[in-house]
């Protein structure tokens, strides 16, 4: 069963940083690209960034181009995303999501999601 | 970046009743568009991906088209469970995108 579980959310002050990891288990991590993707509270979804499943092309909203980094380390089959500079409207839901093997940038699979509160 | 454009934004229908929700793109993306549904405070399900490919477990009352710049989503005779919140996603270039959504009610 593919199973993918974020942890790293939580409180933060703006302009601090915060590092989001995925924990994926159930299907051959390294083949798979693998994106991030938020929602505002009551907002809709919105695309953060992604990553193909050597690492080595990786692709961010103009949201956060140069405040957030996406990586993996395909011997931990773990995805991860430092964010940094946070704002307000960072603050938001974020899934770890596998791409569709059969098709770039559908999203077959999906973690439960981690609450990312940007607050003084 | 591609824009998408759902309409209605909300849609509220019957047990039985035939929907159709509509997507608009910023620019041609010939049948590279998928389509999710989500409930509230769950992940997304994705149902239907190249334009018109019901993905695997889905039920066939749910099916898409389009192509190019305009794409539909129908429900053919909705169910209890089909009340929720559908989006599109765009898969034709980076930086993906994503419709506003079209939460659909019961009447």
């Amino acid at each position: 069963e593919v199973q993918l579980v974020e942890s790293g959310g939580g409180l933060v002050q703006p302009g601090g940083s915060l590092r989001l990891s995925c924990a994926a288990s159930g299907f051959t991590f390294s083949s798979y690209a693998m994106h991030w993707v938020r929602q505002a509270p009551g907002k809709g979804l919105e695309y953060v960034s992604a990553i193909s499943s050597n690492g080595g092309s990786t692709y961010y909203a103009n949201s956060v181009k140069g405040r957030f980094t996406i990586s993996r380390d395909n011997s931990k089959n773990t995805l991860y995303l430092q964010m940094g500079s946070l704002r307000a409207e960072d603050m938001a839901v974020y899934y770890c999501a596998r791409e569709f093997v059969d098709t770039a940038m559908v999203i077959d699979y999906w973690g439960q999601g981690t609450l990312v509160t940007v607050s003084s | 970046d591609i824009q998408l454009t759902q309409s209605p934004s909300f849609l509220s229908a019957s047990v039985g009743d035939r929907v159709t929700i509509t997507c608009r793109a910023s620019q041609g993306i010939s049948s590279y568009l998928a389509w999710y549904q989500q409930k509230p405070g769950k992940a997304p399900k994705l149902l239907i991906y190249a334009a018109s490919t019901l993905q695997s477990g889905v039920p066939s009352r749910f099916s898409g088209s389009g192509s190019g710049t305009e794409f539909t989503l129908t429900i053919s005779s909705l169910q209890p469970e089909d009340f929720a919140t559908y989006y599109c996603q765009q898969l034709n270039s980076y930086p993906i995108t994503f419709g506003q959504g079209t939460r659909l009610e019961i009447k």
